[in-house]
């Protein structure tokens, strides 16, 4: 069974810009969570996706988004990116988020 | 899920000794445990896990350990090989959220 996939792998933008990052969840997984990673806050909870539906968010600004397709894939958007934002970004995916979440390799994102 | 401020700890061992690795949970209502390993450059991968149930599991070269006392988990690896050089935070279920810890460094030295 494929595992957690996510493109893209590296990604580099300037500020002000956007950017959209997606994720496919093991076959059969309806929850996605996302997830932001730096090595000064760890591993902190964006959103979770399941059946099309965000049902629960993290503490983050609006600029940050996302949406879960009928097929479970999932994207987030950040818009207006600013420095900061720089981080790997995490994609895992289960049965529901209770269960064990399987993580994807990550987008690194750079923003110059 | 949250984690601290990150300075992470870390565990240097060398090749072939046991390592444990610890971890403080926050709430007593926490009814599922995990531990994740990641190297870098990767993302967390699914190494065992434990529900509240049960106060020891065993997997291959891992153990992990649940004190429901004192809210303490540990994960134990023998053999330490130089494979087995990430850092491994654990996460907790609580009320159907997952929260994962700051994570510990482990270092095998050849």
């Amino acid at each position: 069974k494929a595992g957690v996939t996510q493109t893209p792998r590296y990604l580099i933008k300037t500020r002000g810009q956007q950017v959209t990052l997606s994720c496919s969840p093991i076959s059969g997984h309806r929850s996605v969570s996302w997830y932001q990673q730096t090595p000064g806050q760890g591993l902190q909870f964006l959103f979770e996706y399941f059946s099309e539906t965000q049902r629960n968010k993290g503490n983050f600004p609006g600029r940050f988004s996302g949406r879960q397709f009928s097929n479970s894939r999932s994207e987030m958007n950040v818009s207006t990116l600013e420095l900061g934002d720089s981080a790997l970004y995490l994609c895992a995916s289960s049965w529901d988020r209770a269960d064990t979440q399987y993580f994807g390799p990550g987008t690194r994102l750079t923003v110059l | 899920g949250e984690s601290v401020g990150l300075h992470l700890p870390t565990l240097s061992v060398q090749e072939g000794d046991n390592s444990i690795i610890n971890c403080a949970y926050s709430n007593s209502a926490s009814d599922y445990f995990i531990w994740y390993k990641q190297e870098s450059g990767k993302g967390p991968q699914f190494i065992i896990d434990i529900r509240s149930n049960m106060d020891k599991r065993q997997g291959q070269r891992v153990t992990v350990l649940l004190n429901k006392t004192v809210k303490h988990l540990s994960l134990q690896i023998a053999a330490t090989q130089p494979g087995d050089s990430a850092v491994y935070f654990c996460a907790e279920n609580i009320n159907n959220d997952m929260r994962f810890g700051a994570g510990t460094r482990l270092t095998v030295k050849p």
